[in-house]
């Protein structure tokens, strides 16, 4: 079955601890993309790659970082900088086909910083 | 920068009426995705719409896209429990690549 993993589901860290989180893609698609959720708010974009090697930063990239070595792999960290962590996280890939950017969705990793 | 504006926010309604959600955007944009989401779920991609005038529908959902007034809807058709959940629109931005995703509009559907 093709479809994208997040792991792990739930996540617990001590605040000044620097974390990272999976997700992992068999759908061969070239663009990934990770979210950060809130209660009751909609997502915004931290950052996304279109090409192995490459990535750029979303609308709040900061406190964040990430690496794309493989097409099917792109691990977000969240390092100590980030001032709220506490979040849900998403990531989510597509292939352009025809110019269509229509997103498939990771499980989420829920992420809690005490 | 795309801005991207839903309302309601929040929507409770009886099973079996009709009600519209509605997204407006705020710069050009000629595509626009909706999603939803259950409760401590993640998103499910439910329409692709690709052109001004596109219309789509699936059961008692039809969502519709205005590129020119940039402006999309999500009519719902005799609603019923099952629908209770949260929906997101997602405009292009032209550049391609990236989606701006809408606060959401909590919908309950009550018996």
């Amino acid at each position: 079955d093709g479809g994208i993993t997040q792991s792990p589901k739930y996540l617990f860290r001590k605040e000044g601890q620097n974390v990272t989180l999976s997700c992992e893609q068999n759908l061969n698609h070239d663009a990934m993309y990770w979210y950060r959720q809130d209660p009751g708010q909609g997502l915004r974009l931290i950052y996304y790659s279109q090409i192995v090697n490459d990535f750029q930063k979303g609308d709040i990239a900061e406190g964040y970082s990430v690496s794309r070595e493989k097409k099917e792999s792109f691990p977000l960290t969240v390092t100590s900088a980030q001032k709220n962590p506490t979040a849900f996280y998403l990531c989510a890939s597509t292939n352009p086909s025809g110019s269509v950017y229509e997103q498939y969705f990771g499980p989420g990793t829920r992420l809690t910083v005490t | 920068e795309l801005k991207v504006e839903q309302n309601p926010l929040f929507l409770s309604m009886q099973e079996g009426k009709n009600y519209t959600i509605y997204c407006n955007y705020s710069t050009t944009s000629d595509r626009l995705y909706w999603y939803r989401q259950d409760p401590g779920k993640s998103l499910e991609s439910l329409f692709v719409l690709l052109s001004n005038g596109a219309v789509k529908q699936e059961g008692r959902l039809m969502a519709s896209l205005d590129t020119k007034a940039r402006l999309s809807t999500l009519h719902i058709t005799a609603a019923v429990h099952d629908l209770s959940a949260t929906y997101f629109c997602a405009p292009e931005e032209t550049s391609g690549s990236r989606l701006t995703f809408g606060e959401g509009t909590q919908l309950t559907v009550n018996p």
